[in-house]
């Protein structure tokens, strides 16, 4: 069964840094792209990155270029979200999901609530 | 970046009845669409994948049409569990962008 577990959210004032993991097991991890995706609240879904199988590719959304960096373990079976210069409207809970053929997203992690504010 | 728009942003509708939601791209995609479902406090789930293809578990009242720039997610004979948020979503692997949701509501 594909499990994604994320982990390290929480409470951070603006200007913070957080570190976000992603525990993956039930699927052979080194195989796959992986992304990060966020909710604010009570709004919609917006795509954070994206990281190629061996991590020699990444992308980001505008928003969070030069702050957030994706990274992985595939010995670890583990994907991460280095946020930095944090700010309020980071605040949402961060899901990782698994993805197929580089555009579909098909199984989620839990997520983890960000919450930037002094 | 490519601008997903949905319709309605929000449905209420009684059991049994059909749902329509439709997603327009601001340019063509193909066949690269696909359609979430979350519900309350619960992550997004896989309902179509490819503008068309169900998935192995979801109900069979679930189906996708459409390419290019315009789809559309249907709902045969609403139940009360499908209620719930419904995302359009496209991407590569530079990128995605989501539509910016429907909630569906069961009077």
């Amino acid at each position: 069964e594909v499990q994604l577990v994320e982990s390290g959210g929480g409470l951070v004032q603006p200007g913070g840094s957080l570190r976000l993991s992603c525990a993956a097991s039930g699927f052979t991890f080194s195989s796959y792209w992986m992304s990060w995706v966020r909710q604010a609240p009570g709004k919609g879904l917006e795509w954070v990155a994206n990281i190629k199988q061996d991590g020699s590719e990444k992308y980001y959304v505008d928003s969070v270029k030069g702050r957030f960096t994706i990274s992985r373990d595939n010995a670890k079976n583990s994907l991460y979200l280095q946020m930095n210069s944090l700010r309020a409207e980071d605040t949402a809970v961060y899901y990782c999901a698994r993805v197929v053929a580089a555009t579909l997203l098909d199984y989620w992690g839990q997520g983890t609530l960000v919450t930037v504010s002094s | 970046e490519i601008v997903l728009t949905q319709s309605p942003d929000f449905q209420s509708v009684t059991p049994k009845e059909k749902v329509t939601i439709t997603c327009r791209a601001s340019q063509s995609i193909g066949s690269s669409l696909h359609w979430y479902q979350q519900k309350p406090d619960q992550s997004p789930k896989l309902l179509i994948k490819y503008a068309s293809q169900s998935i192995s578990g979801v109900p069979s009242r679930f189906s996708g049409s459409g390419s290019g720039t315009d789809f559309t997610l249907t709902i045969n004979s609403l139940e009360a569990e499908d209620a719930a948020t419904y995302y359009c979503h496209q991407s590569s692997r530079y990128g995605g962008t989501f539509g910016q949701g429907t909630k569906v509501e069961i009077k």
